[in-house]
C-alpha cells in the first residue's frame, strides 16, 4: 500500500517568513495530493490540493509543488501570520471517486508562527 | 447544518463496553469515510462508503469494529468490547465526486474523541 512520509514534524518561523513542509509517497498510482490544516479540537480542513497533471498550484500565500518522478510534493506558505499556526497534513490518493480509494495521510507538521 | 456533524464529541467508556459513533454527512455527499486519529498522528483510514455500499473496509483494525450506512446518508461506527488501544479521535469525512468522476474535497467533521478506561 501507499506510504506517505512528512517532514519536519515541528516547525517554528518568525511572522512574515516562509514555511516549507515536504512529503514523499511510494505508490506511483497516486495522483491526487491534498493538504489539510487542523486546528486544535477541530477536524482537518482542506487548504490546497494538486493533481498529477500539474506541477505547481498557487492560492494567494499558499502554493504546492509536485515532482512525480521523485514522488515528492511540498507545501509553501509565504508571509506567515500567527493564524497560520496549526498542524498541517499532506495526503495522497488515487483520486478516482468510484474505486473506494483511500487517502493516506502523513504524520503531520506542527507549525508555530512567532509574532 | 452545513457541515459534517459527529456525535458524541466526547465519549468515555469502560473497557469491554460497546460504543456507537454517529456521522451526519453533508446532504448529497455520496462518499463517506471513517478515519482513526491517534494523538499526534495523522488520520488512518478505516472504511469507505459510496451511498449505502461499503466499498472498502480494509482499515478496520479488528472484527470488533463495524460500520454501516443503511440509507446512504447517516453512518454509524460501532466498536464492540472496547479496549484501551481503541482510544483515539474518530473522524468522519464526506465528499462528492467532481464532474469528471474524480475524488472531490474531503469535508471532515470535528471528530468523536473516545477514551477507554
Amino acid at each position: 500500500g501507499e506510504n506517505v512520509e512528512q517532514h519536519p514534524s515541528t516547525l517554528s518561523v518568525q511572522e512574515g517568513d516562509s514555511a516549507v513542509i515536504k512529503c514523499t509517497y511510494s505508490d506511483s498510482a497516486s495522483n491526487y495530493f491534498p493538504w489539510y490544516k487542523q486546528e486544535l479540537g477541530k477536524g482537518p480542513q482542506l487548504i490546497i490540493d494538486i493533481r498529477s497533471n500539474v506541477g505547481e498550484k498557487k492560492d494567494q500565500r499558499i502554493a504546492v509543488t509536485l515532482n512525480k518522478t521523485a514522488k515528492h510534493f511540498s507545501l509553501h506558505i509565504t508571509e506567515t501570520q500567527p493564524e497560520d499556526s496549526a498542524v498541517y497534513f499532506c495526503a495522497a490518493s488515487i483520486g478516482i471517486s468510484n474505486t473506494g480509494n483511500q487517502f493516506y495521510f502523513g504524520t503531520g507538521t506542527s507549525l508555530t508562527v512567532i509574532p | 447544518g452545513a457541515g459534517v456533524s459527529q456525535s458524541p464529541r466526547y465519549k468515555v467508556a469502560k473497557r469491554g463496553q460497546d460504543v456507537a459513533l454517529r456521522c451526519d454527512p453533508i446532504s448529497g455527499h455520496v462518499s463517506l469515510f471513517w478515519y482513526q486519529q491517534a494523538l499526534g498522528q495523522g488520520p488512518e483510514f478505516l472504511t469507505y462508503f459510496q451511498n449505502e455500499a461499503q466499498l472498502d473496509k480494509s482499515g478496520l483494525p479488528s472484527d470488533r469494529f463495524f460500520a454501516e450506512r443503511p440509507e446512504g446518508s447517516v453512518s454509524t461506527l460501532k466498536i464492540q468490547r472496547t479496549q484501551q488501544e481503541d482510544s483515539a479521535v474518530y473522524l468522519c469525512a464526506s465528499s462528492v465526486p467532481t464532474s469528471g468522476g474524480l475524488t472531490g474535497e474531503l469535508f471532515f467533521g470535528e471528530g468523536s474523541r473516545l477514551t477507554v478506561l
